[in-house]
């Protein structure tokens, strides 16, 4: 079982909808949570972080994490094609392990 | 200050030789981190330092592979005897101690082995 899981995708939505990115892992000791973009040819840049239990919202992102199944989710509302990226789980135990990302098409 | 700086940005190496790879931090944090990311893959784990201390070597860096931060302040990776099996993109990155916010990637370097 890999550390961290994400669906590879693509994922495909239309501008201005949901896109709904998910994320397990498995060591239940993590206490740190991240999300990073990735545009092809590009290093990851952070988008959002999350440390405890419920929701966090940051524009029009918003993380949610629940520890008890180790599972963390990113929402993305009124998505734009320039939304269209790869998007990284990242879990920090000592140093962050990635997930190999889910790949979003917004299409206009 | 400009952030993670990675030098070379590209860099085509035939197999066998040796290779060196340059990371600047930005200059508050005393985490570095290497990793190394393949076509369709999330960036994997090599190794990282607290200051000029390596303190994690992931499994999978082989003896070829070795990192130094000397001062503390950058830090180089380097590769000998390159196989193709090494063409990947070299992700540095840095944090604070507490690594409250997440960790600041470089633009990388791609190392191509022919």
């Amino acid at each position: 079982q890999k550390e961290v899981e994400q669906n590879s995708g693509p994922l495909s939505v239309p501008e201005g909808a949901i896109a709904s990115l998910n994320c397990t892992y498995s060591d239940r000791g993590s206490q740190s949570f991240f999300w990073y973009r990735q545009y092809s040819g590009k290093s990851p840049e952070l988008i959002m972080s999350i440390y405890s239990n419920g929701d966090k919202e940051d524009g029009r992102f918003t993380a949610q994490l629940n520890k008890a199944s180790q599972y963390v989710s990113l929402l993305i509302r009124d998505s734009q094609p320039s939304d269209s990226a790869t998007y990284l789980c990242a879990v920090r135990s000592r140093a962050l392990t990635f997930g190999s990302g889910t790949r979003l098409q917004v299409q206009p | 200050d400009t952030g993670v700086s990675q030098d070379p940005r590209h860099k085509i190496t035939k197999r066998g030789q040796n290779v060196t790879f340059r990371c600047d931090p930005i200059s508050e944090h005393n985490r570095l981190y290497w990793y190394r990311q393949t076509l369709g893959q999330g960036p994997e784990f090599l190794t990282y330092f607290q200051n000029e201390a390596q303190l994690e070597k992931s499994r999978l860096l082989s003896d070829r592979f070795s990192a130094e931060r000397p001062k503390g302040s950058f830090s180089t990776l380097e590769i000998q005897r390159t196989e193709q099996g090494d063409s990947a993109m070299y992700l540095c990155a840095s944090s604070d101690e507490l690594n409250l916010y997440g960790y600041t990637f470089g633009s990388g370097t791609r190392l191509t082995v022919v």
